[in-house]
């Protein structure tokens, strides 16, 4: 596609629902991550997939987040049992990875808002 | 562990004015840095690129630095307008992959 696209783009769960984030990288990007942004603040790294594998999970917050990207390409990022500080939004970036010469630039999409009553 | 910073974390210029942004890093071992902009409700816009070896790239209106020695990048808007008003962000692309965002400076540019 022309650039990332993340659904839903707003999504209101009850605490304790489980819930589910998609993100489409832009086509032939090898590297996703991705980043939880709550208001007022800039992104914190959650996770970062080169290709299918997941090379860092460390940002994410508790075992209740899980990410996965099983051919490479949409990834989706699951958060179970719902609760209120989960509330944010969730942002998916892209790019064509730091190898044979290319940059590394990150390509954002639009972001899921999610939030938890 | 990378750390990033930005000043002012909110500016508010009249329509016309040259300005400086600032990003502060703590690890000068980086790939790159990066500058983007958010509107509200929005994802982050990239703006510029500059590579560990380079010293600074332009844009149009727009010149990002870097000075990996000192930690710093700078962000210089010049003839800023009304439609500038937004959040400038500053990311550090760390080699142990992942991009480390400073908190953002909240740009008002007033007509």
């Amino acid at each position: 596609g022309a650039g990332v696209s993340q659904s839903p783009r707003y999504k209101v769960a009850k605490r304790g629902q489980d819930v589910a984030l998609r993100c489409d990288p832009i086509s032939g990007h090898v590297s996703l991550f991705w980043y939880q942004q709550a208001l007022g603040q800039g992104p914190e790294f959650l996770t970062y997939f080169q290709n299918e594998a997941q090379l860092d999970k460390s940002g994410l917050p508790s075992d209740r987040f899980f990410a996965e990207r099983p051919e490479g390409s949409v990834s989706t990022l699951k958060i179970q049992r719902t609760q209120q500080e989960d509330s944010a939004v969730y942002l998916c970036a892209s790019s064509l990875g730091r190898a044979s010469g290319y940059t590394g630039e990150l390509f954002f999409g639009e972001g899921s808002r999610l939030t938890v009553l | 562990k990378q750390e990033v910073t930005q000043i002012p974390a909110a500016l508010s210029v009249p329509e016309g004015e040259n300005l400086v942004l600032n990003c502060s890093f703590t690890d000068s071992a980086i790939y790159n840095l990066q500058w983007f902009r958010q509107d509200p409700g929005k994802g982050l816009t990239s703006l510029l690129l500059i590579q560990s070896s380079q010293r600074e790239q332009t844009s149009g209106r727009l010149n990002a630095s870097l000075d990996k020695s000192s930690g710093r990048s700078t962000l210089y808007i010049a003839a800023s307008q009304p439609g500038d008003s937004a959040t400038y962000l500053c990311a550090a692309d760390n080699y142990g992959q992942n991009f480390v965002f400073g908190p953002g400076t909240r740009l008002s540019v007033l007509p």
